[in-house]
């Protein structure tokens, strides 16, 4: 089945810095990625999305790279705030199914 | 901006008990979703619904759940005998598009617990 995992939990960095956060895929299938922001007591809030014709994205701040390749995706924050702090979840999806798969998250901290 | 509004925040309940979680989906959307998250884990799709039917369902949702819009404006998620482990956050989603591309707008969770 199709599983959507990240590799790492937690990540801190510097106000300022930069942030990548990764996340790898399972199914070959995928062709949907979106990266969701989710904050202590809310829903999840969309962030960026890719479709899988693409390499790259950007947004306001944010990038997200894909590598179809290695089934990997990556969401890249430009000068980190306290603001980002927040856990990040990638989910995908594919073709006509509209149901996302979710990753486990990973808890971005922001330090002064 | 619009967003999606769900009751109540936090539903305490005992197992065995029926519950009702509601959502009022962003008006001009189509599609409606619930998702649901135990604690420290990840967010678990349950149902789609479109055109006043579901579309998709995981193993999750077993003949314990059902979904219904009853109006124009609230989507539902009935839990008919709640189970300790049912205890999680749920999540109502929709969304507006029809293509295969699709942003999905979440609301702010309903919080059950089941005793």
């Amino acid at each position: 089945g199709e599983s959507v995992g990240l590799h790492l939990p937690t990540l801190s960095v510097q106000e300022g810095d930069n942030s990548i956060i990764n996340c790898a895929y399972s199914n070959s299938a995928s062709d949907y990625f979106i990266w969701y922001k989710q904050e202590s007591g809310k829903g999840p809030q969309f962030i960026i999305d890719i479709r899988s014709n693409m390499d790259k994205r950007q947004g306001q701040r944010v990038t997200v790279l894909l590598n179809k390749t290695v089934k990997h995706l990556s969401l890249q924050i430009a000068a980190t705030q306290p603001g980002d702090s927040a856990v990040y979840f990638c989910a995908s999806k594919r073709g006509s199914a509209r149901q996302l798969t979710f990753g486990s998250g990973t808890q971005l901290t922001v330090l002064p | 901006e619009p967003e999606v509004t769900q009751t109540p925040s936090h539903q305490v309940t005992q197992m065995g008990q029926e519950v009702i979680l509601r959502c009022v989906p962003i008006s001009n959307h189509l599609y409606f979703y619930w998702y649901r998250q135990i604690l420290g884990q990840k967010v678990e799709f349950l149902v789609s619904f479109y055109n006043n039917e579901i579309s998709e369902k995981s193993e999750i949702f077993d003949d314990q759940f059902s979904v219904e819009r009853p109006d124009g404006s609230n989507f539902t998620l009935k839990i008919r005998s709640t189970k300790l482990e049912d205890s999680a956050m749920y999540f109502c989603a929709s969304g507006a598009n029809a293509g295969s591309y699709n942003e999905q707008f979440f609301g702010p969770g309903t919080r059950l617990t089941v005793l």
